[in-house]
């Protein structure tokens, strides 16, 4: 099975900081590769797809990139509907497999 | 809009069994694949399974197989998990999702529905 790994587990930010979130796999992956947010006590939402590509009425604020087996997220200008954990996930090939989460909190 | 509405979390006892629902709306069930994910109390998200769009194919987490079982009714627009010999392990919010088109990975979730396994 591919595992994933993401950096930082977790991390404080202010409001309008430029964040990166890493991601990685144990094995090529190509760019099969997602992102989700989830808030608490809210359903996930998707972000991005094939490593860069932003699902419909995502902000641009948000952006994704890597293939093989290393992938960032990043958030331009964090704003406070931001702070929530993200999740990659690989869907190269089953399990599928999440990241462990990355929680983006404010400092 | 595409909408999934899950159903029939609760608490059982361990080794007992639960079927959950999924109502899809807004989109062709027999074009898509969908799959359940779970996210227990303070773990992260887990892919648990997922059914072709055909609904040929299934897949399966280690964690269930064997007592888990993904399917569909395509004329109730609905999608279910069946989980048998539950464990303390399974206690978490299951999540209904759907896929993109072609391999493309999940655009769209439920709301989630809890299970709670405990004596």
């Amino acid at each position: 099975d591919i595992q994933v790994t993401q950096s930082p587990s977790s991390l404080s930010a202010s409001v309008g900081d430029r964040v990166t979130i890493t991601c990685r796999a144990s094995q090529d992956i190509n760019n099969d590769l997602a992102w989700f947010q989830q808030k608490p006590g809210e359903a996930p939402k998707s972000l991005i797809y094939a490593s860069s590509t932003l699902q419909p009425g995502v902000p641009s604020k948000f952006s994704g990139s890597g293939s093989g087996t290393d992938f960032t997220l990043t958030i331009a200008s964090l704003q406070p509907e931001d702070f929530a954990t993200y999740f990659c996930q690989q869907y190269d090939s089953y399990p599928f497999t999440f990241g462990p989460g990355t929680t983006v909190d404010i400092k | 809009e595409v909408q999934l509405l899950e159903s029939g979390g609760g608490l059982v006892q361990p080794g007992g069994s639960l079927r959950l629902s999924c109502l899809v709306s807004g989109f062709n069930f027999r074009s898509y694949a969908t799959n359940w994910v779970r996210r227990a109390p303070g773990k992260g998200l887990e892919w648990i399974s997922s059914i072709s769009s055909s609904g040929t194919t299934t897949h399966y987490a280690e964690s269930v197989k064997g007592r888990f079982t993904i399917s569909r009714d395509t004329s109730k627009n609905t999608l279910y998990l069946q989980m048998n010999s539950l464990r303390a392990e399974d206690t978490a919010v299951y999540y209904c999702a759907k896929d993109g088109s072609g391999w493309k990975p999940i655009d769209s979730w439920g709301q989630g529905t809890l299970v709670t396994v405990s004596s």
